[in-house]
C-alpha cells in the first residue's frame, strides 16, 4: 500500500531554517507529483508548492517564494521541504501529499501523517 | 489566484439530516474541483473529486455536483462519522487553492 512517512516535529528559533522529508513507498516514486501544504493550529490548508518526482521541476506559491525549496532523491524515495528565515507564522502542521491524475483531473490523494513545526524562541 | 469561497463557514445538523454545503471559484475552473474532508488531528482525506467523481472506498452518501465556478457536496443522510471539517480545493491552475473550510457540527 502506498505510504507517506514524514519526519518527526521540529522546534525552531525565529530566523532559523527547517528541512521536512517524505519518504514514499508503494508505488512508483517517479511515476507522481508531491505538493507540501500546510496547516497552522486550528486554520485551514495551504497549498506551498509541488515537485515533479520525475524531473526534479517545481512550482512554488507566490508567498513562498524565495524562502522555500523542494527537492527530491530518487534513489531513497524521498522528497524534501526546505523552508528559510523562519518566524511565528511557520508554526504549523506540514504535509507531503502524493497527487493523482484521473482524466487531467489532479487530486491529492496520499497524506503523510504530518509534521509539526513550532517556530519559538 | 483562484480564491475558493464556501459557505457556510460552519453548520450545526442532525443526524439522518441532508447537508449541502456550496464552494465558489472566483473564475472558471471547469471541472477541477476537488472535496476533503478532515478530523481533528488527522490528514485530510478525499472524497470527491473532478467535482463528481466519487473516491473509492467513500460512502455513496456523499455525492458532488457543479461546473465551471460554482459547486456543491451533499451528504444526503448524516452519520455521526461525518461530524468534520470539509474542505473545497480546485486544481486548475497553480496554486492549487483551497477553500477556507466548513464546520460540520452535531446540533
Amino acid at each position: 500500500q502506498v505510504q507517506m512517512v514524514q519526519s518527526g516535529a521540529e522546534v525552531k528559533n525565529p530566523g532559523a531554517s527547517v528541512r521536512v522529508s517524505c519518504k514514499a513507498s508503494g508505488y512508483t516514486f517517479t511515476t507522481y507529483g508531491i505538493s507540501w501544504v500546510r496547516q497552522a493550529r486550528g486554520q485551514g490548508l495551504e497549498w506551498m508548492g509541488w515537485i515533479s518526482a520525475y524531473s526534479g521541476d517545481t512550482k512554488y506559491a507566490q508567498k513562498f517564494q524565495g524562502r522555500v525549496t523542494m527537492t527530491r532523491d530518487t534513489s531513497t524515495r524521498t522528497a524534501y521541504l526546505d523552508l528559510r528565515s523562519l518566524t511565528s507564522d511557520d508554526s504549523a502542521v506540514y504535509y507531503c501529499v502524493r497527487e493523482a491524475e484521473v482524466s487531467r483531473v489532479v487530486y491529492f490523494l496520499y497524506w503523510g501523517q504530518g509534521t509539526l513545526v513550532t517556530v519559538s524562541s | 489566484d483562484i480564491q475558493m469561497t464556501q459557505s457556510p463557514s460552519s453548520l450545526s445538523a442532525s443526524i439522518g439530516d441532508r447537508v449541502t454545503i456550496t464552494c465558489r471559484a472566483s473564475q472558471s475552473i471547469a471541472g477541477h474541483l476537488n472535496w476533503y474532508q478532515q478530523k481533528p488531528e488527522k490528514a485530510p482525506k478525499v472524497l470527491i473529486y473532478g467535482a463528481s467523481t466519487l473516491q473509492s472506498g467513500v460512502p455513496l452518501r456523499f455525492s458532488g455536483s457543479g461546473f465551471g465556478s460554482e459547486f456543491t457536496l451533499t451528504i444526503s443522510s448524516l452519520q455521526p462519522e461525518d461530524f468534520a471539517t470539509y474542505y473545497c480545493q480546485q486544481s486548475y491552475t497553480e496554486p492549487r487553492t483551497f477553500g477556507q473550510g466548513t464546520k460540520l457540527q452535531i446540533q
